[in-house]
């Protein structure tokens, strides 16, 4: 089964920095293109960052570069964001989601909240 | 960055009647490699989304075959044949053609 588990999110004040996990099974991580994708409470999505199987291509949403860094562990498995400079408008769940083939998968979601 | 810009923002239904969402970009969505990346997600109430299209008309994987897409270029639907209790929840076109991606602002499709 295809699954994405993420983790690490929690409270944190403004500044203050976060790094989300996101665990892989089910298919073949080190092939897929791997994203972050936000939700604010109540609002649409947002694409955040992205990066390529072999983690030497990375993309960010404007309001992110400088401050959140996206990188993988393709012997474990493994994306994460690691998120410096946190801003209240940062408060969201983050999901992580894969691309593989014709494929896509998205997992549950981690939700952050910024607040001091 | 490319705009993507949904209608209509609600759309209540009868159930059993069909649904249509457009999707309109600021800019062609063809890559250069002839391709149009153009996807479509729904989000039922209190879950993650889930892809239904890809590559502007075709179907994902267990997706019912009353979920379809169309459109080139600049202006895209999303279409359902007939609709279910199921299907309420928010939908959203996002484009992968261009850096950033992006997504529409989502059109909530509710029961009558």
């Amino acid at each position: 089964e295809v699954q994405l588990v993420e983790s690490g999110g929690g409270l944190v004040q403004p500044g203050e920095s976060l790094r989300l996990s996101c665990a892989a099974s089910g298919f073949i991580f080190s092939s897929s293109w791997m994203n972050w994708v936000r939700q604010a409470p109540g609002k649409g999505l947002e694409w955040v960052a992205n990066i390529n199987p072999g983690g030497s291509e990375k993309s960010y949403v404007d309001s992110v570069k400088g401050r959140f860094t996206v990188s993988r562990d393709n012997a474990k498995n493994l994306l994460y964001l690691q998120m410096n400079s946190l801003r209240v408008e940062d408060t969201a769940v983050y999901y992580c989601a894969g691309w593989f083939g014709e494929s896509n998968c998205w997992g549950q979601g981690a939700l952050v909240t910024v607040s001091s | 960055d490319v705009v993507m810009t949904q209608s209509p923002l609600s759309l209540p239904v009868n159930l059993g009647q069909p649904a249509s969402i457009s999707c309109s970009s600021s800019q062609s969505l063809v890559s250069r490699d002839g391709n149009t990346y153009l996807e479509w997600f729904q989000q039922r109430p209190g879950q993650s989304p889930r892809r239904l299209i890809y590559k502007v008309s075709h179907r994902d994987s267990g997706v019912p075959d009353k979920f379809s897409g169309s459109g080139s270029g600049t202006d895209f639907t999303l279409k359902i044949s007939r609709v279910e209790a199921e299907d309420v929840g928010v939908y959203y076109c996002m484009q992968y053609t261009h850096w950033p991606h992006t997504f529409g602002g989502g059109t909530k499709v509710e029961i009558k």
